[in-house]
């Protein structure tokens, strides 16, 4: 089994839905990531997480808002989906210092039509 | 403010023929680094990384990279690409332990 999973796999919704996508890991790390990925423009940090009791924004937060419901758990929410957040987006997992290697899930991809 | 740059988008490389991907850093001092590969249709996956010492760093799948602090590089190599190896590569850095900042990305192709 994949050690970071993400569901769904795929989605598409419509502008103004209320859109939630689910990581879960087994790797034990305290730390977990959202990412989305455009084209060109790499990965860019949306919120992440040291611990059960710890959220913070990223690079770019606006629109998007996350829970840790455990430690193996995190979700990325998108309240009102708009076109723009058409993206692949990931989840991401790490131990944490001192060499904070992550350990990405497959992706979803969403389509906010 | 940090960043890591990937001048080329895409680049394309017979089968067989050596590859080079760059990849340049802005940091304060010289920050942890990464290559990553994405698939088609997959997540990332590690191919190497740099902390200290030895700047001539193996990952898998016969690749290999080579900071250089002189020009704040960090370019991935392999001497013999293989058709399976077309993917977008992602350069990454992490200057506290905390955070990764990712370059753009280049896509490679390969041609038979």
């Amino acid at each position: 089994d994949a050690d970071v999973t993400q569901t769904p796999r795929n989605r598409i919704t419509k502008t103004g839905k209320r859109i939630m996508l689910e990581c879960s890991q087994t790797k034990g790390h305290d730390r977990m990531y959202w990412y989305r990925q455009d084209p060109g423009l790499g990965l860019r940090l949306i919120y992440y997480s040291f611990d059960v009791k710890d959220i913070n924004k990223g690079e770019i937060s606006d629109g998007y808002s996350v829970s840790r419901q455990a430690q193996a758990k995190f979700s990325l929410s998108l309240e009102s989906a708009i076109p723009n957040q058409t993206a692949l987006y990931f989840c991401a997992t790490s131990g944490g210092a001192p060499y904070n290697e992550q350990f990405f899930g497959p992706g979803t991809r969403l389509t906010v039509l | 403010a940090q960043s890591v740059t990937q001048p080329d988008i895409h680049i394309t490389v017979s089968e067989g023929a050596s590859l080079e991907l760059r990849c340049n850093y802005s940091y304060g001092a010289t920050p942890y680094l990464f290559w990553y590969v994405q698939s088609p249709g997959q997540g990332l996956q590690l191919l190497l990384k740099y902390f200290s010492g030895d700047t001539l760093v193996q990952g898998i799948k016969g690749f290999e990279a080579e900071f250089k602090r002189s020009q704040s590089s960090f370019n991935l190599r392999k001497p013999s690409v293989h058709w399976s190896d077309a993917a977008e590569y992602f350069c990454a850095a992490d200057n506290a332990g905390n955070m990764l900042t990712f370059g753009g990305g280049t896509r490679l192709m390969v041609k038979p």
